[in-house]
């Protein structure tokens, strides 16, 4: 049982926009920067997102994410077939003074 | 060039104890705000974040696993080693390393190793 919550599974189409939702509590989410990481199929984690919505520079703007409370989003437009792969996000959490993942959603581009 | 290489057993028997390590180059952990975390992944499942060493050797443990983690630091060498105790068939994972460029409570993992895969079994 993770203590952040994603959904298992998203899907859409090619072209059109997808949300991954994160939920956390005071502890992390509400109190820390969350990361966002990408997962394609065999590979390792890859950083998307960091400190809310920051990119790094080689990753496109289609990707973009937010913080509200407890709950943060990370959101793709365009998408494209080669997004397809798993998401996590994460943060530290200060009850715990331990870094904590979300269960991970799986992107399917139909 | 900033690299990470995990490097370990790939079988280990019940009971035994686990090491492994992470060699990095490219940058120094004694640069202050640097840490180190060990993250593994069943197959087929979540990531799960296990412990992390920072440049000035504090240390943080996942709080079901810290009683048989200990995560330690050799500059020198570049080095970082978990070691993990009376390891068990679900302690079957790929084994990550992962860098951070910023301590506390606001660290992100900027680089990750390929991974290791340590399989559980008599």
């Amino acid at each position: 049982q993770s203590v952040l919550t994603q959904p298992p599974s998203v899907s859409a189409a090619p072209g059109q926009k997808v949300t991954i939702s994160c939920s956390g509590s005071r502890s992390n989410i509400g109190n820390n920067y969350v990361s966002w990481y990408q997962q394609l199929p065999g590979t390792a984690p890859k950083l998307l997102i960091y400190d809310n919505n920051e990119r790094p520079s080689e990753i496109p703007d289609r990707f973009s994410g937010s913080k509200s409370g407890t709950s943060a989003t990370l959101g793709i437009t365009g998408l494209q077939t080669g997004d397809e792969a798993d998401y996590y996000c994460g943060t530290w959490d200060t009850s715990l003074s331990a870094w904590v993942f979300g269960g991970g959603t799986k992107l399917t581009v139909l | 060039q900033v690299t990470l290489r995990e490097s370990g057993p790939a079988l280990v028997k019940p009971t035994q104890t686990l090491t492994l390590t992470c060699t990095f180059s490219g940058f120094s952990l004694s640069t202050s705000g640097m840490s180190m975390s060990w993250i593994r992944q069943p197959p087929g499942k979540a990531l799960e974040w296990l412990a992390r060493i920072d440049w000035d050797d504090d240390k943080y443990y996942s709080t079901s696993l810290k009683t048989r983690l200990t995560i330690s630091k050799d500059t020198s060498k570049n080095q970082v080693v978990l070691t993990m105790t009376n390891m068990d068939p679900v302690d079957t994972a790929t084994y990550y390393c992962a860098r951070s460029s910023r301590v506390g409570a606001n660290a992100y993992f900027d680089l990750w190793g390929r991974g290791t895969l340590v399989t559980v079994s008599s």
